[in-house]
């Protein structure tokens, strides 16, 4: 099966510009995620949606991001105006079900943001 | 806020040693998972561990969750170059969807 898509794969841009990613999960797949992923850290939960409607956004810092999953299947992530402190990869996933534990999340291979 | 802690944060070694990574929180989790992430790359799941004191082989990799459900360990025998990674825990708490993830543990294995 295809996997999660993303893009771009790298963006470059300078403060207070915008920026938006693209995620396309896998087909069928109702639960999507984005991740921040600093260098050398982790990922942190940004958003999860179940088909288009939001579970969890209490970690997006909504000031300054949105992000939106129209008919459930595609989403967006927007940065405006972007920080420095926003440079990281920026990862996509997605999961049959909520909860989706023993088949884990599929990822895709992130957007790398660098803000200058 | 539940914390995943993973130690150690860096590891180099050689060829043919054995390691051992640790995740350990103070919350119990319903399940825990280890990914590892190439550069570049998103994570890609490992295993799954769901009942406390569970062990699981995966080829040269064994993974333990802990009888109370609050760490686990990922122990890899005979390292090598391939095994090369950042390598990731992520617990699920129970009542909630989602996975948090550990601090991550870079891995590199010379030939």
């Amino acid at each position: 099966e295809a996997g999660v898509a993303q893009s771009p794969r790298y963006k470059i841009i300078e403060k207070r510009q915008s920026v938006a990613f693209w995620c396309n999960p896998i087909s069928g797949h109702a639960t999507l995620y984005w991740y921040q992923q600093i260098l050398g850290q982790g990922p942190k939960l940004l958003i999860q949606f179940q088909n288009n409607g939001v579970v969890d956004d209490s970690q997006l810092p909504k000031d300054r991001f949105s992000a939106e999953r129209l008919k459930g299947v595609d989403s967006t992530l927007k940065i405006q105006p972007a920080k420095l402190e926003d440079s990281a990869v920026y990862l996509c996933a997605s999961s049959l079900e909520l909860g989706q534990g023993a088949h884990g999340y599929t990822f895709g291979s992130g957007t790398r943001l660098t803000v200058v | 806020t539940q914390l995943l802690e993973q130690s150690p944060q860096f590891l180099s070694i050689q060829e043919g040693e054995n390691l051992t990574v640790y995740c350990n929180s103070s919350s119990v989790f319903s399940s825990l998972q280890w990914y590892r992430q190439e550069p570049g790359e998103g994570p890609v799941l490992l295993v799954t561990v769901v009942t406390g004191g569970e062990v699981k082989k995966l080829k040269r990799l064994t993974f333990q969750f802990g009888d109370a459900r609050k760490d686990s360990s990922l122990h890899i025998t005979a390292a090598q170059p391939g095994d090369t990674g950042l390598y990731l825990c992520a617990g699920l708490s129970s009542g909630t969807y989602k996975y948090i993830f550990g601090t991550g543990t870079r891995l590199k294995v010379l030939a």
